[in-house]
């Protein structure tokens, strides 16, 4: 099956600086990466996705490229914010008729400092 | 509109007693899925219902867990008998039933078994 491994597991940075978070996955059928941002107590919410037949995918001060035959996925946030702070989860998976079975990884603690 | 609810919120049983969480998907979706998120590890699929029908249970444990959804609406998700490994977040998400709907997460269920 499908293994998505991500890092860093913690991001310290001062506002106004940029988050790169990481994933890798092992399945090249996976074609549907989305991130999900859980702020503590809360659920988790889709910020951002990209489908394999993009490369690159932005918005405001967020982007997510990919690279499918690195089998790689990063997620960028320019200009942090203290309400940045909070889990980011990367996931893949298969879309079409599947596509809310997402394989996820492990999660990073983002810290956005003031 | 209003969001998938899940209830309860948290939940501590003993070791061997059951426990049944419930879902609430948003009105008119017929995907729900139930995924676990145990001691900060990665969030795991469980299972996938297509309104009342289980479409995917290939990420259930074990067979102490039953989960549920008749009528189409709402799910449960009974654990029975209750173990230590057992315990974590569980978050129930649901979708539309068209290609590229994104998932809705709710806040999720707290269990502690002790």
């Amino acid at each position: 099956g499908e293994n998505v491994e991500q890092h860093p597991s913690t991001l310290s940075v001062q506002e106004g600086d940029s988050a790169v978070i990481k994933c890798t996955y092992s399945d090249s059928a996976s074609n549907y990466f989305p991130w999900y941002k859980q702020e503590l107590g809360k659920r988790p919410q889709l910020i951002i996705d990209i489908r394999s037949n993009v490369g690159e995918k932005k918005d405001q001060r967020i982007a997510v490229t990919l690279n499918k035959t690195a089998k790689h996925f990063s997620l960028h946030i320019t200009e942090t914010q203290p309400e940045d702070s909070a889990v980011y989860f990367c996931a893949a998976g298969l879309g079409g008729t599947s596509y809310g079975k997402l394989t996820f990884g492990q999660g990073t603690i983002l810290t956005v400092h003031p | 509109e209003a969001g998938v609810t899940q209830f309860p919120s948290h939940s501590v049983i003993e070791k061997g007693q059951t426990v049944t969480l419930r879902c609430d998907p948003i009105s008119g979706h017929d995907n729900l899925y139930w995924y676990r998120r145990v001691m900060g590890k990665e969030i795991k699929f469980l299972l996938h219902f297509v309104k009342e029908s289980k479409q995917d249970e290939s990420g259930m444990p074990n067979n102490r867990f039953l989960a549920e959804r008749t009528g189409g609406t709402y799910s449960t998700l009974k654990v029975q008998p209750a173990e230590l490994e057992d315990s974590g977040v569980y978050f129930c998400a649901s979708s539309q039933a068209r290609i590229n709907s994104p998932l809705h997460f709710g806040n999720g269920t707290r269990l502690t078994v002790t």
